[in-house]
Parts: structure tokens; C-alpha cells; sequence
């Protein structure tokens, strides 16, 4: 059963950078039938969906966060990873990341992450 | 970029009753268009994918329905369990959500 979990500090400071890995288990990440995903939720807010990876590098970002995040892959380790930089209070959220077939236009995210907060402040 | 637009934001409904919720599309997305379930502490959960496709060990009172820009996920008899927020998602990239239905049980 595939299953994924995120880690990574949960405390970050204001104008660093965000790191966070989800390791992939019960499954490979160099699966052609995957793409991997990064979603966020800020508290009191609804999802957003930042990036998503194919084990090959390619990558998708949201427009809204391009110029900050950064999605790679280790498919020795399976596991793909998160960097977004200059982070700011409105990058306070619970993580999470998550499977989506690489025929995404019939699929959705699943399965999830249990999410990981991260919290900006200084 | 396209924008998803849910309806209502919230609701209170009863054990027993039909729930409707319904995502508007900015743009046409054909049937490209998912649903989620969310509990406080928990991984959302893909109800319905496809628009109408029941992913597996979903229960049967879970429906998803219609194309183009007008969708919709029905529960055809609530259940306790089914307290949650509920989220549509479309599938043209760049990927979204619309902002969420609240479901309380009354």
C-alpha cells in the first residue's frame, strides 16, 4: 500500500527558506504511472496545490508561486522535496504531499501525507 | 488561470437527509474535475474523480456529477461520519481548488 510522509523543520524564520521532503514507501517514486504533488493549507484557509514532479524532473508550479518554489527528486532515496524561499507569514501552513497519476486529467491527489506544519516566525 | 467557485460554504444538514454541493468553473474543464473530503487532523481523502467516478472504498451514498463548467457532489444520505469540509479540484494545469464547503451534522 502506497503511503507518503512528510518532514522537515517546523519552525522556519522569516526571509529563509522552507525545506521539506516526503518520503515515498510502498511504492516506487520512478513509477511512470505518477506524478507527486506538494499542497498547502494555511490554518483557517483552504488548499492549494504549490507543484507537482515526475520522476524524470520534470516539474509544474503554481504561477502564484513560481518564482519561489523549487520541487526536486531522489529516486535513489524515493523521495521528492520542497524548497520555497524568502518565506513570509502567509507561508505558515500544514504541508502536505501527495500521489496524482501522470494521466492527471482523470485522476486526482491520492493518497496524501498526514501534512506537517510549518510555522514562519522569527 | 481557471477559478473554482463552490456553493454553499457552509451547511448544517440531518442524518438521513440528501446533501448537494455544487463547483462553478471559470472556464470549461470538460469532466476534469475531482472531490475531496477533509476532517480537522486528518489527509483529505478523493471522494470522486473524473466528475463522476467513485474512487475505491468510497461509500455508494457518495455521487459526482456534471461537466463543462457546472459540477456537483451529492451524499445521498447523510452520516455522522460525513461531517467535513469538502473540496473540488480541477485537473487543467496550473491544478486548483475551490474554497471549501463546510458539512456539519445537525
Amino acid at each position: 500500500q502506497l503511503q507518503l510522509q512528510e518532514s522537515g523543520p517546523g519552525l522556519v524564520k522569516p526571509s529563509e527558506t522552507l525545506s521539506l521532503t516526503c518520503t515515498v514507501s510502498g511504492g516506487s517514486i520512478s513509477s511512470r504511472s505518477n506524478y507527486w504533488g506538494w499542497i498547502r493549507q494555511p490554518p483557517g484557509r483552504g488548499l492549494e496545490w504549490i507543484g507537482s514532479i515526475y520522476y524524470s524532473g520534470t516539474t509544474y508550479y503554481n504561477p502564484s508561486l513560481k518564482s519561489r518554489v523549487t520541487i526536486s527528486v531522489d529516486t535513489s532515496k524515493n523521495q521528492f522535496f520542497l524548497n520555497l524561499t524568502s518565506v513570509t507569514a502567509t507561508d505558515t501552513a500544514v504541508y502536505y504531499c501527495a500521489r496524482l497519476p501522470s494521466n492527471w486529467n482523470y485522476g486526482g491527489f491520492d493518497p496524501w501525507g498526514l501534512g506537517t506544519l510549518v510555522t514562519v516566525s522569527s | 488561470d481557471i477559478q473554482l467557485t463552490q456553493s454553499p460554504s457552509s451547511l448544517s444538514a440531518s442524518v438521513g437527509d440528501r446533501v448537494t454541493i455544487t463547483c462553478r468553473a471559470s472556464q470549461i474543464i470538460n469532466k476534469y474535475l475531482n472531490w475531496y473530503q477533509h476532517k480537522p487532523g486528518k489527509a483529505p481523502r478523493l471522494l470522486i474523480y473524473g466528475a463522476s467516478n467513485l474512487q475505491g472504498g468510497v461509500p455508494s451514498r457518495f455521487s459526482g456529477g456534471g461537466s463543462g463548467t457546472e459540477f456537483s457532489l451529492t451524499i445521498s444520505s447523510l452520516q455522522p461520519e460525513d461531517s467535513a469540509t469538502y473540496y473540488c479540484q480541477q485537473s487543467y494545469s496550473p491544478l486548483s481548488f475551490g474554497q471549501g464547503t463546510r458539512l456539519e451534522i445537525k
